[in-house]
């Protein structure tokens, strides 16, 4: 089965600029997330869905990001306008829940897109 | 709230040296802890889960890891580095009533020929 598959790899856009990055979750799984990592702040959750409804964006960090999940297979993170700090690579994940303690419910990670905002 | 707390953002090994990452965590309730590595450039890959059951975890590549609750520690351990184990490793802690990964901070490995 193929993982999560997120796209594009890489991005350079000047400042100002609309960012879209796109993801394909595993399928079957009902839980996607969007992390950030910086090397300032690690790794930092976004938002998540789960069966396609936005559960948490209080990671979000303003108004100028938004992120959807039009149906269980594409979700995609928006940067509008972009500026330099917005600079990291975004990482979606997904997972899947079956109700049962011993499974943890993993998350996978796709191999996340870096963004450069110059 | 949750929190993990990695130890040492850099630990420098020889090849064949013993492997030792911390891990402490924080939660009021029996958590999940997860290992994840991320080798450069790339994603991060699911090392070994703790979940329930055993306290003695074993992953891929030959990590271990091992729940303690009384020291609320979940470290990760290889008998003997190898260069390929050169990588970021980071440890998350979950809870129950959540689906979020709370993310430790990482530790990078370094192996030394």
């Amino acid at each position: 089965d193929a993982g999560v598959i997120q796209s594009p790899r890489h991005e350079v856009t000047e400042m100002g600029q609309e960012v879209t990055l796109r993801c394909k979750p595993i399928s079957g799984h009902d839980y996607l997330f969007w992390y950030r990592q910086t090397m300032m702040r690690g790794l930092e959750l976004l938002i998540y869905f789960n069966n396609n409804v936005p559960i948490d964006d209080s990671g979000m960090p303003e108004d100028r990001f938004s992120a959807k999940m039009p149906n269980a297979s594409f979700s995609t993170l928006k940067i509008q306008p972009s500026e330099p700090r917005d600079s990291a690579v975004y990482f979606c994940a997904s997972s899947f829940v079956d109700g049962r303690p011993s499974s943890g419910n993993t998350i996978y990670f796709g191999e996340g897109s870096w963004l450069t905002v110059v | 709230a949750q929190s993990v707390t990695q130890l040492g953002s850099h630990v420098s090994v020889s090849e064949g040296a013993l492997v030792l990452l911390r891990c402490n965590y924080s939660s009021s309730v029996p958590p999940y802890l997860f290992w994840y590595v991320q080798y450069p450039n790339q994603g991060l890959q699911l090392l070994l889960k703790y979940t329930t059951g055993a306290t003695l975890v074993k992953g891929i590549n030959g990590f271990e890891a091992e729940f303690k609750k009384s020291e609320t520690s979940f470290h990760l351990t290889k008998p003997s580095a190898h260069m390929s184990d050169a990588a970021e490793y980071f440890c998350a802690v979950r809870k129950d009533s959540s689906y979020k990964l709370i993310f430790g901070s990482g530790t990078r490995l370094l192996v030394r020929p």
